[in-house]
C-alpha cells in the first residue's frame, strides 16, 4: 500500500522569507510524486510533479520541490512566499507500476504573513 | 480549454433523497476519477473510469454509491438514498492515458445532506 505524510497541519512564513512544506512517501516501487494546492472553494490546482531525472523540479508560480530517494522525501519549497501562497497544500503520490488514482497527503496549510 | 466542468457546485438535499453528480472531463483524456474530501478523511479515491470502464471502485463506501460513465464526455455519480454523513466535497479529474500523467481536477461538488 501507498501513503503519504504531511507532517505539518500549518506553516506560517513572513512574505519574502524562503518557504517549506514538508512531504515524505511510502511505496512499494518507484515513484511519481505531485504537489497540487488548493484555494478556498476552489479545486485542486497543479504544482509540479517528479517523474524521474533530476531530482529538483521546478513548477508554476516559483514553486520548486526536490525529490530525496533515501528519505522517501519531496518538499515543496519556494524561495520567496507571497501573502497570494496562502492556501492548502496537499503532495500525492502513486506507484509507478500500480494503480491509476493518486494517494493524497492530509494537506498543510500555508499561511504568508504581511 | 474549458478544463473538467462539475455540476452543481453547491448542493443541499434532505436525508433520503436521490443525489446526482455530473463530471465533463478534459476533451480527449482516457482516465476519469471521482474523489472525496472530507474534514475527518481528507481526500480518498472513490471510483476511476479508463475509456468509460470502471477499473477500481474499491473506494466506494457502500451500495448507496454508484458511478457511470457512459461516453466519453460524462460521467455521473449517484448517491440513493443520501445520508447526512455523505456530506463533502466531491471531485471529478482527468487524465491522458501514460501512467505519469498529470490529474486535472474540477471545481467540486460541495454536498450538504439534512
Amino acid at each position: 500500500a501507498q501513503s503519504v505524510a504531511q507532517p505539518e497541519d500549518q506553516v506560517n512564513v513572513a512574505e519574502g522569507n524562503p518557504l517549506t512544506v514538508k512531504c515524505t512517501y511510502s511505496v512499494s516501487g518507484n515513484p511519481y510524486l505531485f504537489w497540487y494546492v488548493q484555494y478556498p472553494n476552489r479545486g485542486l490546482q497543479f504544482l509540479l510533479k517528479y517523474i524521474t531525472g533530476d531530482n529538483l523540479v521546478k513548477g508554476s508560480y516559483g514553486f520548486e520541490a526536490e525529490f530525496n530517494k533515501s528519505q522517501t522525501s519531496f518538499h515543496l519549497k519556494k524561495p520567496s512566499a507571497l501573502v497570494s501562497d496562502s492556501a492548502l497544500y496537499f503532495c500525492a503520490v502513486r506507484d509507478k507500476g500500480g494503480r491509476r488514482a493518486l494517494t493524497f497527503g492530509s494537506g498543510t496549510r500555508l499561511q504568508v504573513q504581511p | 480549454d474549458a478544463g473538467v466542468i462539475q455540476s452543481p457546485r453547491h448542493e443541499v438535499t434532505e436525508m433520503g433523497q436521490e443525489v446526482t453528480l455530473r463530471c465533463k472531463p478534459i476533451s480527449g483524456h482516457d482516465y476519469l476519477f471521482w474523489y472525496r474530501q472530507t474534514m475527518m478523511r481528507g481526500l480518498e479515491l472513490l471510483i476511476y473510469f479508463n475509456n468509460n470502464v470502471p477499473i477500481d471502485d474499491s473506494g466506494m463506501p457502500e451500495d448507496r454509491f454508484s458511478a457511470k460513465m457512459p461516453n466519453a464526455s460524462f460521467s455521473t455519480l449517484k448517491i440513493q438514498p443520501s445520508e447526512p454523513r455523505d456530506s463533502a466535497v466531491y471531485f471529478c479529474a482527468s487524465s491522458l492515458g501514460q501512467p505519469q500523467e498529470t490529474q486535472y481536477f474540477g471545481p467540486g461538488t460541495r454536498l450538504l445532506v439534512l
